[in-house]
């Protein structure tokens, strides 16, 4: 595996289900992030991780709930969620700060397309 | 608080043929990074081309484009030789320079871009 993976790619829920959704890089990155796409919005970013401690929370309701581990991986645990979550979720990875001169681009998984009933 | 704009919900362009994506942007800083990505139908979210806000010179890769004018904050986007492959939403950003540690990315609402055969 290269690059960013997200599983699963598809995510049927329930609003009194609990899931989660993983994130793993092969990049050698230290920071992740998560991103929420909703249909006719802008990326909304939700979470991010840098050297495995949380740096922002986006004022993201706390039904959505962020895990990073290692540098390598990061989880989003859901719980009674709503049907205006469902959304593509994308995870992205780069490295957390690559200095004045660096560029610390950020890479994208797949995304997983969540669908709240 | 910094903000993107596309102003071109769709746009189309003949195969073969040269298409311009417009990007504006609102910020009162003066060092930052300017990126465009590429999101396929397959939903992978691909770095297209990316430009230091330092730098005079426009960013080139391959087909891909940018003409950047600072002082008129704007990023605008040129494919040269349209290929089917290239039909997919178009999505630019902007990134602080950050003095340490992370900044997020800022994302315009996009252009999906279709190409004609």
């Amino acid at each position: 595996e290269t690059g960013v993976t997200q599983t699963p790619r598809h995510l049927v829920m329930g609003m009194t289900n609990k899931k989660s959704l993983k994130c793993e890089q092969h990049l050698g990155h230290n920071a992740m992030y998560w991103y929420k796409q909703s249909a006719k919005k802008p990326l909304e970013l939700m979470f991010v991780y840098s050297l495995e401690e949380r740096v922002e929370n986006n004022s993201v309701p706390s039904r959505f709930s962020p895990e990073c581990p290692n540098s390598s991986h990061l989880f989003l645990h859901l719980h009674t969620l709503q049907p205006e979550d469902s959304a593509l979720y994308l995870c992205a990875s780069s490295q957390a700060w690559a200095g004045p001169q660096g560029t610390d681009t950020q890479y994208f998984g797949p995304g997983t397309r969540l669908t709240v009933l | 608080a910094q903000t993107v704009t596309q102003s071109q919900p769709e746009m189309s362009v003949q195969e073969a043929e040269t298409v311009t994506l417009s990007c504006t942007y609102d910020t009162s800083e003066s060092d930052y990074y300017l990126f465009w990505y590429k999101q396929p139908p397959s939903r992978q979210m691909i770095l297209v081309i990316r430009q230091e806000a330092y730098k005079q010179q426009n960013a080139t890769e391959n087909r891909f484009s940018v003409n950047f004018q600072k002082a008129a904050k704007s990023f605008s986007l040129k494919i040269s030789d349209s290929q089917l492959g290239d039909a997919a939403m178009y999505f630019c950003a902007y990134r602080s320079r950050p003095n340490s540690g992370n900044t997020p990315l800022v994302f315009g609402k996009g252009t999906r871009l279709s190409v004609i055969a």
